[in-house]
């Protein structure tokens, strides 16, 4: 299974642009890197995905090299309702059914 | 509003009791799951079903069994409930291909006491 590593935590002002990165040593060649949010009694929320390049969205941009190995996501501009635990996954990108491997995430905790 | 509904929300049952989980979406979704997410850990695949008629067992799945019902439908039942099942239960579905990822239901909160 593609293991994932990313900071545990991370501390940011409102205001500031938050930049996540994750590490994707064995990702495998057909899935995605997608990233997902998770707040505090909820189910996790799917954000953004990529395959290559960047990628960006109403939410965040998703940055990813062309070795794939890594990818970084950035949030603009953070708000307090921002605070939450983001996981980057790889997902598999061809039809039918795929697990995601959940790892512990990054709990983003935004000052005011 | 679509999406993936579960019920109850939270459970509390005596050691040994027996419960179903259940959960509904409604996207048309062929593939479901179920996720259990422990304190401070990231969510574990219990069972998941690929598609009506077919489930399999992912990570974590001793003590549990699960029925998909039809399309809509997906339970996950606890025979005879233990302590070490504490945790909160996710249901997700996700479409025909990986597009736009998951989509994750509220999750049920279960203590077994």
């Amino acid at each position: 299974l593609a293991k994932t590593t990313q900071p545990i935590s991370m501390d940011s002002y409102e205001g500031q642009e938050v930049n996540i990165t994750c590490g994707h040593n064995n990702i495998a060649t057909n899935d995605y890197i997608t990233w997902y949010q998770q707040f505090p009694s909820q189910g996790p929320r799917f954000i953004i995905q990529g395959y290559k390049t960047k990628v960006t969205n109403e939410v965040a941009s998703l940055f990813i090299p062309a070795d794939r190995k890594s990818s970084t996501l950035s949030l603009p501009r953070v708000s307090l309702s921002d605070t939450a635990v983001y996981y980057c996954l790889g997902a598999y990108s061809g039809a039918g059914s795929y697990q995601l491997t959940f790892g512990k995430g990054t709990k983003l905790s935004v000052i005011p | 509003n679509a999406g993936v509904t579960q019920t109850p929300k939270f459970q509390v049952l005596k050691t040994g009791q027996s419960m179903t989980l259940q959960c509904a979406q409604d996207m048309n979704h062929n593939s479901m799951y179920w996720y259990r997410q422990d304190p401070g850990m990231g969510l574990r695949l219990i069972y998941y079903s690929a598609s009506e008629g077919t489930t399999d067992k992912g990570e974590v799945p001793n003590g549990y069994n699960v029925s998909r019902l039809n399309k809509r439908e997906f339970s996950l039942r606890l025979e005879s409930a233990a302590p070490s099942q504490t945790s909160v239960y996710f249901c997700a579905s996700h479409p025909p291909t990986g597009d736009y990822g998951y989509t994750f239901g509220s999750g049920t909160r279960l203590t077994v006491v």
